[in-house]
């Protein structure tokens, strides 16, 4: 284990549903985001979260909705995928700045169907 | 914006000869280097970091890295490979920002296979 948990592991789910994504760090990070990893793709840096506020947005679609209600947890709301959006979510966390580097959660792969 | 490209998508090197995965960036002022190895069904682990110092930057797993400005690479090496090294890498980039958190850039990853 990491220190970063991320529950499902897997998540299988329909267009029309909602559902979410957690991760949990219990490193005294400040700082927690969320990457999308497709197959063949760079990692995309979807939310930074930093001392629970929200930093950055890279141009994710609606659809995703972050929620981090303290330094330890951090949620991704999902509602209406798409089928393009299965991929592995990854959950990070570090100490303020980028320079000490991250720690991954182990992701939760994501099927929409 | 910042940029980090990995030109080999798969590298094959036979165990026991030294490997090397290349990365380059592009940065706007001084650049804090990553090097991330995921293995299959695994969240991204780390391997190394350059940040300022020496060039030549030692990590996990017998792992070393050469950071060139001139050149801007960051390319992976290590002496010997073993199979268990076969996995997925990753180089990234973060410009230094005078504090607050910073989202790191990362390549499309290279696969590095070892062949016994």
């Amino acid at each position: 284990e990491t220190g970063v948990t991320q529950t499902p592991r897997h998540l299988v789910m329909g267009m029309t549903n909602k559902k979410s994504l957690k991760c949990e760090q219990h490193l005294g990070h400040n700082a927690m985001y969320w990457y999308k990893q497709s197959a063949k793709k760079p990692l995309e840096l979807m939310f930074v979260y930093n001392f629970k506020e929200q930093t950055e947005n890279n141009s994710v679609p609606s659809r995703f909705s972050p929620e981090c209600p303290n330094s330890s947890h951090l949620f991704l709301h999902l509602h209406t995928l798409q089928p393009e959006d299965s991929a592995l979510y990854l959950c990070a966390s570090s100490p303020m700045t980028a320079i000490y580097g991250y720690t991954f959660g182990s992701g939760t792969r994501l099927t929409v169907v | 914006a910042q940029s980090v490209a990995q030109p080999e998508d798969q590298v094959k090197v036979a165990e026991g000869n030294p490997l090397t995965v290349k990365c380059t960036y592009s940065v706007s002022g001084n650049p804090y280097l990553f090097w991330y190895v995921q293995y299959p069904n695994r969240g991204l682990q780390f391997l190394l970091k350059y940040i300022t110092g020496d060039n030549l930057v030692k990590g996990s797993y017998g792992f070393e890295a050469e950071f060139n400005k001139s050149q801007t690479s960051f390319h992976l090496k290590k002496p010997s490979a073993l199979v268990s090294d076969s996995a997925l890498y990753f180089c990234a980039v973060s410009a230094y920002s005078g504090g607050g958190a910073d989202g790191l850039t990362f390549g499309k990853g290279t696969h590095l296979i070892i062949q016994p």
